[in-house]
């Protein structure tokens, strides 16, 4: 079973608020990403870290930024959410050998 | 066009019967496999792993890879309603410093 833990996992917040995202692992794992996922759609890579102060943007433009301060600790940050963030974000981690990523249950997020 | 293809479905089948999920891709590069279920609402959880082309079986779950026509699949036998999900292929070019690529996913309907 992943030890990997999202909070909130549910969120509802007006526009123009600032949030965070949190994302915690406890496998020591070097490699975090964070995904949006739309209901019933596909995956998409937004963020990605392979170690402490290592971030990348992926595939998806995305206005939140990432920070890994600490191997376990992976928040996303909106400056300002817009109901275009409404989504589900989803956390996971991977060993650098095999790459074989462990989800966390999800943020869903909503902004009216 | 997407490197990895999955028919999004829906999937119904009732319950007893084989379900049989495929992805076909493109990059010849891709080395390592995995298979994820997603409950709705839920992260994406790990089902299978394979590395190299053939047959892997873990319980009512078998994995195939078929490299040199650049297909994999999973089967589930005996299936049974709590199955009811989306199954996400996904695979990665060797292990350090890649990204997974997700498929889109196939929702599967087990009747009872």
């Amino acid at each position: 079973e992943a030890d990997i833990y999202q909070t909130p996992r549910y969120l509802v917040i007006g526009t123009g608020k600032k949030i965070t995202l949190e994302c915690s692992q406890t496998m020591g794992h070097d490699k975090m990403y964070w995904y949006q996922q739309d209901p019933g759609m596909e995956l998409h890579l937004i963020h990605y870290s392979y170690g402490v102060n290592s971030t990348e943007k992926g595939d998806l433009s995305s206005e939140s930024t990432v920070s890994r301060i600490r191997t376990e600790h992976f928040p996303l940050t909106l400056e300002s959410a817009r109901p275009s963030h409404t989504s589900q974000y989803l956390c996971a981690s991977s060993e650098f050998q095999t790459d074989t990523q462990y989800f966390g249950p999800g943020t869903r997020l909503t902004v009216l | 066009q997407k490197e990895v293809e999955q028919d999004p479905g829906p999937l119904s089948v009732p319950e007893g019967a084989i379900v049989s999920l495929n992805c076909t891709y493109s990059n010849s590069a891709f080395q390592y496999f995995m298979w994820y279920r997603q409950y709705s609402r839920k992260g994406p959880e790990l089902l299978m792993y394979t590395y190299s082309s053939g047959n892997k079986e873990d319980g009512r779950f078998t994995a195939q890879v078929d490299k040199s026509s650049k297909y994999i699949s999973l089967f589930i036998r005996d299936s049974q309603p709590s199955d009811s999900a989306t199954y996400l292929c996904a695979m990665i070019v060797g292990a350090a410093g890649n990204k997974l690529t997700f498929g889109g996913g196939t929702r599967v309907l087990v009747k009872p």
